[in-house]
């Protein structure tokens, strides 16, 4: 079982609605990142938070808008997405890299449709 | 966004052959390396964080080299086996801040 929890597993979704992602972690990890990766290619960085700032957008349309409330969770909120944003969804922890030099915990991530 | 480049794209093998496969990165941008291990429906797994040139990892049939002067890390598996199957990755750890930059991942099936 994986340490980083993703809900939901699954979500269909209007190019109207407005949905969340979700991911929370217990393992008093500091940096918290969001991944989109589609078939065949790799995971594509697309958020970074440090210490539950934003440090890292790696220039993501804004229908895409993170929030990390505390050092646990970590949300994503999606509107107005379009078919193409149609993905999966990773979420991750680590501690920062200037503490120690420790991997990516994933979560299972979401699978996300638009239709 | 940095390239990382892993080959080969993918690779069959037969139960109990060996095989290795290559991750590069751009040399000058090297803080450390890690390797993961993604399982069909399952999450990335880490398996080896490797941080110094010439670090050589193992862990039980599947180690790891790293030369950072030239940029690449070499991933060997001995005597492979069906559940060895799965995508591996390496990810690349900028010396410019917090990002983890992965390779397009080399796709193993060990045919039983």
């Amino acid at each position: 079982d994986t340490e980083v929890t993703q809900t939901p597993k699954h979500l269909v979704m209007g190019m109207t609605n407005k949905k969340s992602l979700k991911c929370e972690q217990h393992m008093g990890h500091r940096a918290m990142y969001w991944y989109k990766q589609k078939a065949k290619k790799p995971p594509e960085l697309m958020f970074v938070y440090s210490y539950e700032k934003l440090s890292i957008n790696e220039s993501v349309p804004s229908r895409f808008s993170p929030e990390c409330p505390n050092s646990s969770l970590l949300n994503l909120h999606l509107h107005a997405l379009q078919p193409e944003d149609s993905a999966l969804y990773l979420c991750a922890s680590s501690q920062p890299r200037g503490e120690y030099n420790s991997p990516l915990h994933f979560g299972n991530g979401t699978r996300l449709t638009v239709t | 966004i940095l390239n990382v480049e892993q080959s080969p794209q993918s690779l069959h093998v037969q139960e109990g052959d060996s095989t290795n496969f290559t991750c590069s990165f751009p040399s000058s941008n090297f803080y450390a390396l890690h390797w993961y291990r993604w399982e069909t429906a399952k999450s990335p797994e880490a398996l080896f964080v490797m941080t110094l040139n010439g670090d050589e990892k193992k862990k039980g049939r599947i180690s790891a080299t790293l030369n950072t002067k030239e940029g690449y890390s070499y991933l060997y598996i001995k005597g492979s086996q069906p559940e060895d199957s799965a995508t591996y990755l390496c990810a690349l750890i900028a010396n410019t801040g917090n990002q983890f930059y992965f390779g397009t991942g080399t796709s193993l099936t060990v045919i039983p």
